[in-house]
Formats: C-alpha cells, sequence, structure tokens
C-alpha cells in the first residue's frame, strides 16, 4: 500500500498529557499538510511543509501545537497540555507540488481528550 | 470566515437518478477546485477537480461545473449508486495559498435503491 499513512488510529488522552502523532506521506510527494476535522465540518488547515520546511501555520494553530518534517519524509504533530477542545480528526494529506493541487488523505488519527 | 460554502447538509437520491452537489465560494482569487469523498472513519478521498480556466471537467460518472462569474460549482453523479453514499467535500485553492485547501462543510449524500 503505498497511500498516506498515519499512526495511530485513535488516541484517548486526559486532558494535560501530550500527544504525538505521526504521518508518512506517499513517497515521492514533497508537500506534507495537516489538518483538523471536528464534527460537522469540512477539514481546517493546520500547517505546511515542502520537503523539511515549514512554509505555513494557521492562527488555530497555537503554541502548544508543534509539527515536524526531519529530512522531508515523515512528520510528527504534537501537542502538549492537551484541552478537551483538541477532541477532533486529525488529517495528514500530500501532494506533488509540480502536478497540481490534487492532496491525497491519510485514514486520520481521531483524539479524545478525556 | 467560510470561504467555501455547502448550504445543503444533506441529499438523498433514488439509485439510477443523477446526484446534484452544489457548492459556492467568496474569494475570488480561488483558481482550482477539487472534490472529495469521505466515508466514515476514513481520510476524504480525492474525487475530481477543475481549474478556473476550464468550465466543466468529467470523470465517468462525475461532472464538475464551474460558473466563474456566479462563483458557483456543482458535482453531478450519473448515475447515482449506492455505493456513493458519503459526504462529499467541496475544497478550492488559491496561487497564494501554497495549495492549502480550504473546504465547505460537507454534503452527506444518501443514494437509495
Amino acid at each position: 500500500d503505498t497511500g498516506v499513512s498515519q499512526n495511530p488510529r485513535h488516541k484517548i488522552t486526559k486532558r494535560g498529557q501530550n500527544v504525538t502523532f505521526r504521518c508518512d506521506p506517499i513517497s515521492e510527494h514533497n508537500r506534507l499538510y495537516w489538518y483538523r476535522q471536528t464534527l460537522g465540518q469540512g477539514p481546517e488547515f493546520l500547517t505546511y511543509f515542502q520537503n523539511e520546511a515549514q512554509l505555513e501555520k494557521s492562527r488555530l494553530l497555537s503554541d502548544r501545537f508543534s509539527a515536524e518534517r526531519p529530512k522531508g519524509s515523515f512528520s510528527t504533530l504534537e501537542i502538549q497540555r492537551t484541552e478537551q477542545g483538541d477532541s477532533a480528526m486529525y488529517l495528514c494529506a500530500s501532494s506533488l507540488g509540480t502536478t497540481g493541487y490534487e492532496q491525497y488523505f491519510g485514514p486520520g488519527t481521531r483524539l479524545t481528550v478525556t | 470566515d467560510q470561504q467555501v460554502k455547502q448550504n445543503s447538509p444533506s441529499l438523498s437520491v433514488q439509485e439510477g437518478r443523477i446526484s446534484i452537489l452544489n457548492c459556492d465560494y467568496t474569494n475570488s482569487m480561488f483558481d482550482y477546485f477539487l472534490w472529495y469523498k469521505k466515508y466514515p472513519a476514513e481520510g476524504p478521498t480525492f474525487l475530481i477537480s477543475i481549474s478556473s480556466i476550464k468550465d466543466k471537467n468529467e470523470d465517468g460518472r462525475f461532472t464538475v461545473f464551474l460558473n466563474k462569474s456566479a462563483k458557483h460549482l456543482s458535482l453531478h453523479i450519473v448515475p447515482s449508486q449506492p455505493g456513493d453514499s458519503a459526504v462529499y467535500f467541496c475544497a478550492a485553492s488559491a496561487p497564494s495559498t501554497l495549495g492549502r485547501l480550504y473546504f465547505g462543510r460537507g454534503t452527506q449524500l444518501t443514494v437509495w435503491p
């Protein structure tokens, strides 16, 4: 399977704990995006990498959120001191920047903060 | 502010008929539009796209129409099949946004036999 993969698929954590999610994009894709989706909403942009460079961050990404993409391969999204409002589906997508805007999404990580 | 709007949260269509899903946008800088389909517990799956230099793009049973003057696009599915039942998201992008997609809230399509 050469699609986008995300781990874990589900995460339940207590408020105040730190969590980290991983995304493995399609191997030849140089662009990687993180989105967040809550119930009844479409995905909302969080941040974007081109290779290893983080080029844009949404205002939704508070100081408790950090993302990395070392060596331009997989990416991690960390949330520190989780809050109940962080409960959402976290989606990763990748694209090949030279061929258009189509982004291919992973299955997502469902975060529940209790 | 919601720059991409899908005003119909749900649509129910009989198998074999046409499904028409609508989408409006407010940002005139958007130049590329996409439709995604999403099943429960899965990520969105890319379906079809259209550039602003076109007004129609067709792929099998799926056709997307773009009306730039009205800032409106629609997705036509003909004929509709029960397996098409899913949430459909409209998304848009602009040259200045580095490929970032702006999504609507989605329309739940139900195709019944």
